[in-house]
């Protein structure tokens, strides 16, 4: 089945940088790839999503770019601000009738002030 | 505009009692989906569900089973409770491919 592995477990940034967390996945017939952010306490909360016939997409700070031959996908967030502090999971699925994520591990982001 | 609803939000059990947790979809999503997320991890599947029929079961004992109505709400039903099975118990609906999740339902076995 699908295995999904997310690095780093956490990341510190100061606010303004940016901070990019990395996944690889080994089904290759995986084809859809969502990112969640789970702050503490609450659901987890869909904030961008490609697709394998896309290789890169891009929603105000928020970037994923996606290599199929290499089978790994990457969060990009510029312009960190305190309140992108939460745990983010990467995870994959097979695009079939409804969804099946296989979720990582999950990355601690903090930014500080 | 209601998302994914899920009942109780908070339940304590006994090890070896039954427990049903209960989830209504987004309105108009055909499929809902349920996982497990234990203190630090990220959410393991346990059942997919689409138009009332189980499309995907994740790596989860026999004493963890699901259905889904003809409404499209969906219960998880889980066995003979163990210490373990203490968790966030999340369901997501979906229309394609996007899954939105409930707030979840904290199960502690105690």
């Amino acid at each position: 089945g699908e295995n999904v592995e997310q690095h780093p477990s956490t990341l510190s940034v100061q606010e303004g940088d940016s901070a990019v967390i990395k996944c690889t996945y080994s089904d290759s017939a995986s084809n859809y790839f969502p990112w969640y952010k789970q702050e503490l306490g609450k659901r987890p909360q869909l904030i961008i999503d490609i697709r394998s016939n896309v290789g890169e997409k891009k929603d105000q700070r928020i970037a994923v770019t996606l290599n199929k031959t290499a089978k790994h996908f990457s969060l990009h967030i510029t312009e960190t601000q305190p309140e992108d502090s939460a745990v983010y999971f990467c995870a994959a699925s097979i695009n079939q009738a409804g969804t099946a994520l296989i979720f990582g591990k999950g990355t601690t982001l903090s930014v500080s002030s | 505009d209601a998302g994914v609803t899920q009942s109780p939000t908070h339940l304590i059990k006994t090890r070896g009692q039954h427990v049903t947790l209960r989830c209504s979809p987004i309105s108009g999503h055909k499929s809902v989906s349920w996982y497990q997320q234990v203190l630090g991890q990220g959410p393991q599947f346990i059942f997919q569900y689409y138009e009332k029929e189980e499309r995907g079961r994740g790596n989860f004992p026999d004493r963890f089973s699901a259905r889904q109505f003809p409404n499209y709400s969906s219960e998880l039903n889980v066995n003979a409770l163990l210490l373990g099975d203490s968790a966030l118990y999340l369901c997501a609906s979906s229309l394609i491919a996007e899954a939105f999740f409930g707030q979840g339902t904290r199960l502690t076995v105690v």
